[in-house]
Protein backbone atom coordinates (compact mmCIF):
# COMPACT_ATOMS: atom_id res chain seq x y z
CA UNK A 1 0.00 0.00 0.00
CA UNK A 2 1.17 3.54 -0.39
CA UNK A 3 3.81 4.68 2.05
CA UNK A 4 4.17 8.22 3.63
CA UNK A 5 7.91 8.30 5.09
CA UNK A 6 8.64 11.20 7.44
CA UNK A 7 11.51 12.33 9.25
CA UNK A 8 13.19 12.84 11.42
CA UNK A 9 11.23 10.96 13.72
CA UNK A 10 12.27 12.64 16.76
CA UNK A 11 14.22 15.84 16.73
CA UNK A 12 15.95 18.60 20.26
CA UNK A 13 16.54 21.39 19.27
CA UNK A 14 17.56 24.81 21.10
CA UNK A 15 15.13 27.38 21.98
CA UNK A 16 15.35 30.18 18.54
CA UNK A 17 16.43 27.78 15.93
CA UNK A 18 14.46 26.51 12.98
CA UNK A 19 13.67 23.08 12.30
CA UNK A 20 12.22 21.99 9.28
CA UNK A 21 10.38 18.20 8.94
CA UNK A 22 9.99 16.23 5.62
CA UNK A 23 7.66 14.35 4.72
CA UNK A 24 7.70 11.90 1.38
CA UNK A 25 4.92 10.23 -0.77
CA UNK A 26 7.27 6.93 -1.60
CA UNK A 27 4.43 5.48 -4.64
CA UNK A 28 2.08 8.25 -5.24
CA UNK A 29 1.63 11.96 -6.32
CA UNK A 30 0.34 13.43 -3.09
CA UNK A 31 -1.75 16.29 -4.49
CA UNK A 32 -2.98 17.42 -1.13
CA UNK A 33 -0.71 17.59 2.28
CA UNK A 34 -2.22 18.27 5.82
CA UNK A 35 -0.18 18.91 9.16
CA UNK A 36 -1.14 18.28 12.22
CA UNK A 37 0.09 18.72 15.60
CA UNK A 38 -0.82 16.88 18.62
CA UNK A 39 0.04 18.03 21.98
CA UNK A 40 0.48 15.77 24.86
CA UNK A 41 -2.77 13.67 25.62
CA UNK A 42 -4.68 15.69 23.07
CA UNK A 43 -5.86 15.19 19.99
CA UNK A 44 -4.71 16.49 16.86
CA UNK A 45 -5.57 19.22 15.25
CA UNK A 46 -4.84 20.69 11.92
CA UNK A 47 -2.63 23.42 11.38
CA UNK A 48 -2.56 23.92 7.70
CA UNK A 49 -3.31 22.34 4.17
CA UNK A 50 -1.60 22.48 1.19
CA UNK A 51 -2.05 22.19 -2.59
CA UNK A 52 1.00 21.25 -4.70
CA UNK A 53 2.37 24.47 -6.04
CA UNK A 54 0.07 26.67 -3.85
CA UNK A 55 0.45 28.30 -1.00
CA UNK A 56 -0.68 26.74 2.06
CA UNK A 57 -3.53 27.50 4.22
CA UNK A 58 -3.48 28.05 7.44
CA UNK A 59 -5.92 26.99 10.39
CA UNK A 60 -7.11 29.88 12.62
CA UNK A 61 -4.69 30.47 15.23
CA UNK A 62 -1.53 28.79 13.58
CA UNK A 63 0.93 32.13 12.44
CA UNK A 64 1.80 31.24 9.13
CA UNK A 65 5.11 33.06 9.59
CA UNK A 66 6.00 30.69 12.24
CA UNK A 67 5.37 27.55 10.58
CA UNK A 68 6.72 27.70 7.15
CA UNK A 69 4.85 24.95 4.50
CA UNK A 70 6.50 24.11 1.69
CA UNK A 71 5.05 21.53 -1.09
CA UNK A 72 7.28 21.93 -3.66
CA UNK A 73 6.66 18.76 -5.47
CA UNK A 74 3.87 16.25 -5.80
CA UNK A 75 6.05 13.53 -3.46
CA UNK A 76 6.84 16.14 -0.88
CA UNK A 77 6.33 18.57 1.65
CA UNK A 78 7.97 19.98 4.50
CA UNK A 79 7.15 22.21 7.33
CA UNK A 80 9.81 24.34 9.37
CA UNK A 81 8.84 25.53 12.75
CA UNK A 82 10.71 29.08 12.71
CA UNK A 83 12.60 30.64 15.42
CA UNK A 84 11.63 27.24 18.21
CA UNK A 85 10.48 27.54 21.59
CA UNK A 86 9.38 25.39 24.31
CA UNK A 87 6.44 25.76 23.53
CA UNK A 88 6.47 24.43 20.34
CA UNK A 89 7.00 20.79 21.88
CA UNK A 90 4.59 18.92 20.20
CA UNK A 91 3.64 16.35 18.01
CA UNK A 92 3.55 17.02 14.25
CA UNK A 93 1.98 14.64 11.80
CA UNK A 94 1.78 15.12 7.78
CA UNK A 95 -0.99 13.74 6.06
CA UNK A 96 -1.06 12.84 2.19
CA UNK A 97 -3.28 12.35 -0.66
CA UNK A 98 -4.46 12.44 -3.94
CA UNK A 99 -7.70 12.62 -3.80
CA UNK A 100 -7.95 9.04 -5.54
CA UNK A 101 -6.68 6.72 -2.28
CA UNK A 102 -7.47 6.71 1.25
CA UNK A 103 -5.22 9.81 3.16
CA UNK A 104 -2.33 7.90 4.41
CA UNK A 105 -0.37 9.56 7.48
CA UNK A 106 3.35 10.01 8.01
CA UNK A 107 5.06 7.72 11.43
CA UNK A 108 5.33 11.60 13.24
CA UNK A 109 8.12 13.31 14.25
CA UNK A 110 8.23 14.31 18.25
CA UNK A 111 9.90 17.99 18.78
CA UNK A 112 11.36 18.97 21.89
CA UNK A 113 12.57 22.40 22.22
CA UNK A 114 15.28 23.75 25.20
CA UNK B 1 -20.02 21.73 10.27
CA UNK B 2 -18.91 18.71 11.20
CA UNK B 3 -17.77 16.69 14.46
CA UNK B 4 -17.00 13.93 16.55
CA UNK B 5 -17.61 13.34 20.40
CA UNK B 6 -15.50 10.89 21.92
CA UNK B 7 -17.48 9.61 25.00
CA UNK B 8 -15.05 8.23 27.41
CA UNK B 9 -11.10 9.22 27.71
CA UNK B 10 -10.35 6.18 29.17
CA UNK B 11 -11.36 2.73 28.89
CA UNK B 12 -10.42 -0.13 31.01
CA UNK B 13 -10.78 -3.95 29.84
CA UNK B 14 -9.67 -7.24 30.83
CA UNK B 15 -7.99 -9.16 28.41
CA UNK B 16 -10.27 -11.50 26.62
CA UNK B 17 -13.19 -9.68 27.60
CA UNK B 18 -14.80 -7.24 24.77
CA UNK B 19 -14.10 -3.78 23.94
CA UNK B 20 -16.86 -0.77 23.31
CA UNK B 21 -15.66 2.82 22.43
CA UNK B 22 -18.16 5.46 21.75
CA UNK B 23 -18.06 8.12 18.90
CA UNK B 24 -20.95 10.40 18.44
CA UNK B 25 -20.85 12.44 15.29
CA UNK B 26 -22.49 15.75 13.90
CA UNK B 27 -22.80 16.47 10.07
CA UNK B 28 -24.73 18.27 7.82
CA UNK B 29 -24.82 15.32 5.24
CA UNK B 30 -24.06 11.72 4.89
CA UNK B 31 -20.61 11.34 6.83
CA UNK B 32 -16.84 9.63 6.19
CA UNK B 33 -16.21 8.49 8.93
CA UNK B 34 -12.86 6.50 10.40
CA UNK B 35 -11.67 4.63 13.24
CA UNK B 36 -7.38 5.42 14.11
CA UNK B 37 -5.40 3.66 16.41
CA UNK B 38 -1.74 5.22 18.02
CA UNK B 39 0.09 3.19 19.76
CA UNK B 40 3.05 5.40 21.97
CA UNK B 41 4.99 8.01 20.13
CA UNK B 42 4.06 6.09 17.08
CA UNK B 43 1.79 7.60 13.98
CA UNK B 44 -1.84 6.79 13.08
CA UNK B 45 -2.89 3.73 11.69
CA UNK B 46 -6.38 3.18 9.97
CA UNK B 47 -8.42 0.70 11.64
CA UNK B 48 -11.69 0.94 9.68
CA UNK B 49 -14.09 3.37 7.36
CA UNK B 50 -17.61 4.44 6.72
CA UNK B 51 -18.14 5.69 3.25
CA UNK B 52 -21.80 5.24 3.06
CA UNK B 53 -22.25 1.62 1.98
CA UNK B 54 -22.36 -1.34 4.54
CA UNK B 55 -23.39 -0.30 7.96
CA UNK B 56 -21.21 -2.73 9.79
CA UNK B 57 -17.60 -2.19 8.44
CA UNK B 58 -14.92 -4.41 9.29
CA UNK B 59 -11.65 -3.29 9.71
CA UNK B 60 -8.07 -4.86 11.14
CA UNK B 61 -7.28 -6.92 13.85
CA UNK B 62 -10.84 -7.88 14.75
CA UNK B 63 -12.53 -4.76 15.43
CA UNK B 64 -15.72 -3.31 13.86
CA UNK B 65 -17.62 -0.17 13.87
CA UNK B 66 -21.77 0.18 13.44
CA UNK B 67 -22.71 3.04 11.74
CA UNK B 68 -26.21 4.53 12.91
CA UNK B 69 -27.81 6.85 11.22
CA UNK B 70 -30.48 7.33 13.87
CA UNK B 71 -28.79 7.62 16.72
CA UNK B 72 -26.10 9.43 14.90
CA UNK B 73 -23.13 6.48 16.20
CA UNK B 74 -20.53 5.24 14.86
CA UNK B 75 -19.23 2.87 18.09
CA UNK B 76 -16.31 0.79 17.47
CA UNK B 77 -15.99 -2.61 19.68
CA UNK B 78 -14.14 -6.39 19.44
CA UNK B 79 -15.42 -9.66 20.50
CA UNK B 80 -11.83 -9.89 22.64
CA UNK B 81 -9.44 -7.60 23.86
CA UNK B 82 -5.53 -8.46 23.71
CA UNK B 83 -2.91 -6.98 25.59
CA UNK B 84 -1.66 -5.32 22.48
CA UNK B 85 -4.62 -3.27 21.59
CA UNK B 86 -3.90 -0.88 24.65
CA UNK B 87 -3.69 2.41 22.42
CA UNK B 88 -5.04 6.19 21.52
CA UNK B 89 -8.06 5.55 19.32
CA UNK B 90 -10.03 8.22 17.59
CA UNK B 91 -12.96 8.95 15.85
CA UNK B 92 -13.11 10.91 13.20
CA UNK B 93 -15.39 12.75 10.31
CA UNK B 94 -14.04 13.89 7.34
CA UNK B 95 -15.40 17.82 6.77
CA UNK B 96 -15.33 19.21 3.22
CA UNK B 97 -12.12 20.06 1.59
CA UNK B 98 -11.21 16.40 2.72
CA UNK B 99 -10.05 17.56 6.11
CA UNK B 100 -10.10 15.24 8.99
CA UNK B 101 -12.08 16.13 12.09
CA UNK B 102 -10.50 14.17 15.25
CA UNK B 103 -12.27 13.26 18.72
CA UNK B 104 -10.49 13.57 21.76
CA UNK B 105 -9.76 10.16 21.77
CA UNK B 106 -10.30 7.23 23.84
CA UNK B 107 -7.24 5.62 25.62
CA UNK B 108 -8.13 2.03 26.15
CA UNK B 109 -6.16 -0.25 28.60
CA UNK B 110 -5.63 -3.98 28.92
CA UNK B 111 -5.11 -5.56 32.20
CA UNK B 112 -4.43 -9.28 32.20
Amino acid sequence: GAVVSQHPSWVICKSGTSVKIECRSLDFQATTMFWYRQFPKQSLMLMATSNEGSKATYEQGVEKDKFLINHASLTLSTLTVTSAHPEDSSFYICRMTDLYTEAFFGQGTRLTVV
Amino acid sequence: AQSVTQLDSHVSVSEGTPVLLRCNYSSSYSPSLFWYVQHPNKGLQLLLKYTSAATLVKGINGFEAEFKKSETSFHLTKPSAHMSDAAEYFCVVRGNTDKLIFGTGTRLQVFP
